[in-house]
This record gives C-alpha cells, structure tokens and sequence, in this order.
C-alpha cells in the first residue's frame, strides 16, 4: 500500500506481559516517529528516527518502552510488563525527512486488561 | 501554559457555512505549523501545513499564520457534513524540526 501501514490494529494482553507493535513507512520516507493518543491526553512525541538512528528518545515514559527500526524501514515499539495506564492507541507516522509533513497510519489500539 | 492550545469546543456550524478553527502557540521558536483531521476512531490526516505569515489557500480550506500574535487558524468555507470531525494544531520547532506538539483539538460539527 501507498500508506502507513501498522500492525496489529487491535490487541488486547493481561498486565505485565510484552507486547510489540509494528509499523511500516511509506517507501522512501527516511524519517519515522511514534505518537501516543490517550483518552484527554492528546497525541504524545514518543521517539523519532532518521534513518535507523533514534535521535530522539525524550518522549518514551518509561524504561519499558523500547523502539529499533532496521533497515531505514520498517519500526517496532515493544512495551515490557506491560501496565494499564499504557492503554492507548500508538500512532506511526513518516516523512520525506525532518521538518516535511508527517503522515499518519491507522495505529494500534492496545488495551491491558 | 500549554505549548498549543485550541478551543475544545465543540463547534458547531450549518453547512454551507465558513467554519473558523483557532488555535495559540507559546513557544515563539515554533516555526511550522499542520492541521491535521481526525474522524472519531480515526487517525489524523493531514488537511494543511504553512510555515510563513500570512494566509495559504487549498480548495475550500485557509490555513493562517501570524507569527507576531502566535496565533493559527484554519477556515473552512463551505462546510459540509462530511467535514465533521475533530481538528488538531500541531506545531513544530525551527531548531528540532521535528517533533510535533499537538492541541487537544477542537471537534467540529457540521449541520445539515
């Protein structure tokens, strides 16, 4: 496809399990980020890569979170013991390079029961 | 003081109608600024971007920047029900020219 595409688009998991969340570009955008949206909280800057170099991490909550990106493609967030208060949706976005518009894909909706 | 603030709204306009969405910034660094759309379930789609003063125009949507006020709005005219959704600000930095600040957004209506 021509858009952002991630994946799963639903998951449901019991606290304190990991869980890893993909995300794949559109082909020739060399900037990536992820985006956090909770309920009245807004979108949130979690991390930002150029290329496969994460420049940016100030935005992961905590230590749990992690972020690779291989290959200056495809992306993935993985969350360890996972909590509720990281129920939320994450959001990828891309861009042809920094400062140029960041086009979303659909997210992810996670839920921890 | 939040870094990018809209009315939450909602907003509510019949259609046809011009629909006038603002929004303020405090960090004067703020160089570029989007409006992205978001239907409910959605994610934001990106409707508009302008990075200088004054007005820049795409079909029925006006993005405005002044940069003095450090003030952002988007007009709609003509509006339509399908333009019905919630409005995101988001500004970005000149120096870190990368990482977006959203608003909360302002959720729009529009009646038939």
């Amino acid at each position: 496809g021509a858009g952002v595409s991630q994946s799963p688009s639903n998951k449901v998991t019991e606290k304190g399990k990991d869980v890893e969340l993909r995300c794949d570009p559109i082909s020739g955008h060399t900037a990536l980020y992820w985006y956090r949206q909770s309920l009245g909280q807004g979108l949130e800057f979690l991390i930002y890569f150029q290329g496969n170099s994460a420049p940016d991490k100030s935005g992961l909550p905590s230590d749990r979170f992690s972020a690779e990106r291989t290959g200056g493609s495809v992306s993935t967030l993985t969350i360890q013991r996972t909590q509720q208060e990281d129920s939320a949706v994450y959001l990828c976005a891309s861009s042809w390079g920094h400062n140029q518009p960041q086009h979303f894909g659909d997210g992810t909706r996670l839920s921890i029961l | 003081q939040k870094e990018v603030e809209q009315n939450s709204g909602p907003l509510s306009v019949p259609e046809g109608a011009i629909a006038s969405l603002n929004c303020t910034y405090s960090d004067r660094g703020s160089q570029s600024f989007f409006w992205y759309r978001q239907y409910s379930g959605k994610s934001p789609e990106l409707i508009m971007f302008i990075y200088s003063n004054g007005d820049k125009e795409d079909g029925r949507f006006t993005a405005q920047l002044n940069k003095a006020s450090q003030y952002v709005s988007l007009l709609i005219r003509d509006s339509q029900p399908s333009d019905s959704a919630t409005y995101l600000c988001a500004g970005m930095k000149g120096g870190s020219n990368y990482k977006l600040t959203f608003g909360k957004g302002t959720l729009l209506t529009v009646n038939p």
